[in-house]
């Protein structure tokens, strides 16, 4: 069965410190997979999407098959970077969402 | 951005009640979708359209019913609500067809709760 897992609900780190946000899926095909971000008092919206390749507001995330995994990563943390971030499986066109993970970035 | 728009966002209603939520979208988008989000379960999908004349059933589509009235508007209707229907709900829309792994767009979100 398809799923995708965020197993932090919460992780807090200190300003300038790396952020890993871990994603796993489980998906027979070839997986495309994104992560959506919800800041405080705005709508959720993409972040990234890995078959683009991008960096977006320094954070990047690499595919790893081998791992079935898609954690997203930035390496020094910014009080902005405070939000919900959740991480998306596209199967035959439909999402399928991971629980969210609160990040909360420390001064 | 107030490209999609969610009313009411808030609605208090009692057990048994008719409700609806409405979605408006100005972003020309074929694509429409209705979610719920509990705490801890992430967004679940109620129905999805792909165009006016296309209606899906998502994951979580019993005791739920939508309407496609035209491709900006997208309504989802809960015919006798219960209280395991209290939640969020998200409407969504997505440029296609062409590009389907376009981002979705969200509304602000309908807080709903079922006494």
């Amino acid at each position: 069965a398809q799923r995708v897992t965020q197993p932090e609900k919460l992780l807090s780190v200190f300003k300038g410190a790396p952020v890993e946000l871990k994603c796993n899926y489980s998906y027979s095909g070839s997986p495309e997979l994104f992560w959506y971000v919800q800041y405080s008092r705005q709508r959720l919206q993409l972040l990234l999407r890995h078959i683009s390749r991008e960096s977006i507001k320094g954070f990047t995330a690499d595919l790893n098959k081998g791992e079935t995994s898609f954690h997203l990563k930035k390496p020094f943390a910014q009080e902005e970077d405070s939000a919900m971030y959740y991480c998306a499986l596209d199967s035959n066109y439909q999402l399928i969402w991971g629980a969210g993970t609160k990040l909360i970035i420390k001064p | 951005d107030a490209d999609v728009t969610q009313t009411p966002r808030n609605r208090i209603t009692k057990t048994g009640k008719r409700i609806m939520l409405e979605c408006s979208q100005t972003k020309g988008h074929d694509r429409m979708y209705w979610y719920r989000q509990d705490p801890g379960l992430g967004l679940r999908l109620i129905y999805y359209s792909f165009d006016v004349k296309d209606i899906n059933k998502g994951e979580i589509s019993d005791g739920y019913s939508v309407s496609r009235q035209a491709q900006a508007k997208f309504s989802l209707s809960l015919e006798s609500a219960i209280p395991n229907q209290t939640a969020l709900y998200f409407c969504a829309t997505q440029l296609g067809p062409g590009d389907l792994n376009s981002p979705l767009h969200f509304g602000n979100g309908t807080r709903l709760t079922v006494t």
